[in-house]
């Protein structure tokens, strides 16, 4: 079956690492997407990439890095720059990111640092 | 479960005409509500939010009021320009738990 994957479903840190948190999907699509959730705050955008091998900084990419070496894959590291790391991380892909698309969600990785 | 019904598209206007883009929700409980925004290549951007009833989100002239009698979250604008040309979502879930929308593809015409 066509879809996204993230992986994994909780992560734990402690203060000073990076982590990556990783993003598969198989359904071909070009554009991919970083989103940041907490509580009563909505979505965040953090990073995407419209095309391989080329990404873009969204609102709050600070502390944040990406790669997209693969059209499949956009995993995203929280290095130990980024301040409040605790929160709910989602990757999301569209077919092209140029018109009305909705955008297909992943599970989420639950980041929690100790 | 939850669920949103957001107005389908496309929505073509001209400058300065009175936008509203409706969108209802279905949900146990009375969750946040949202209006994000996507432009041409662009991510989704939060545009406005209400987490409670009677609350009014605003932002770049922007409006929704969070309706519990008519379980309503419309996105309203008295005076749309080129630029908000865009893709509109609503969204009711909460925390781990979308609920969008489809959202409507708006084109403002000079």
């Amino acid at each position: 079956d066509g879809g996204i994957t993230q992986s994994p479903k909780y992560l734990f840190r402690k203060e000073g690492q990076n982590v990556t948190l990783s993003c598969e999907q198989n359904l071909n699509h070009d554009a991919m997407y970083w989103y940041r959730q907490d509580p009563g705050q909505g979505l965040r955008l953090i990073y995407y990439s419209q095309i391989v091998n080329d990404f873009q900084k969204g609102d709050i990419a600070e502390g944040y890095s990406v790669s997209r070496e693969k059209k499949e894959s956009f995993p995203l590291t929280v290095t130990s720059a980024q301040k409040n790391p605790t929160a709910f991380y989602l990757c999301a892909s569209t077919p092209t990111g140029q018109g009305q698309e909705t955008q297909y969600f992943g599970p989420g990785t639950r980041l929690l640092v100790l | 479960g939850n669920s949103v019904t957001q107005m389908e598209g496309p929505v073509t206007l001209s400058e300065e005409a009175f936008l509203t883009i409706n969108c209802t929700y279905t949900a146990t409980g009375y969750p946040s509500l949202f209006w994000y925004v996507q432009y041409p290549g662009e991510g989704l951007q939060l545009l406005l939010k209400a987490t409670k009833a009677d609350d009014k989100g605003s932002n770049k002239g922007f409006e929704a009021t969070y309706r519990k009698e008519t379980t309503s979250f419309h996105l309203e604008k008295g005076s749309v320009q080129v630029s908000d040309s865009a893709v509109y979502f609503c969204d009711g879930g909460s925390q781990g738990n979308l609920i969008f929308g489809k959202g409507t593809k708006l084109s403002v015409k000079p």
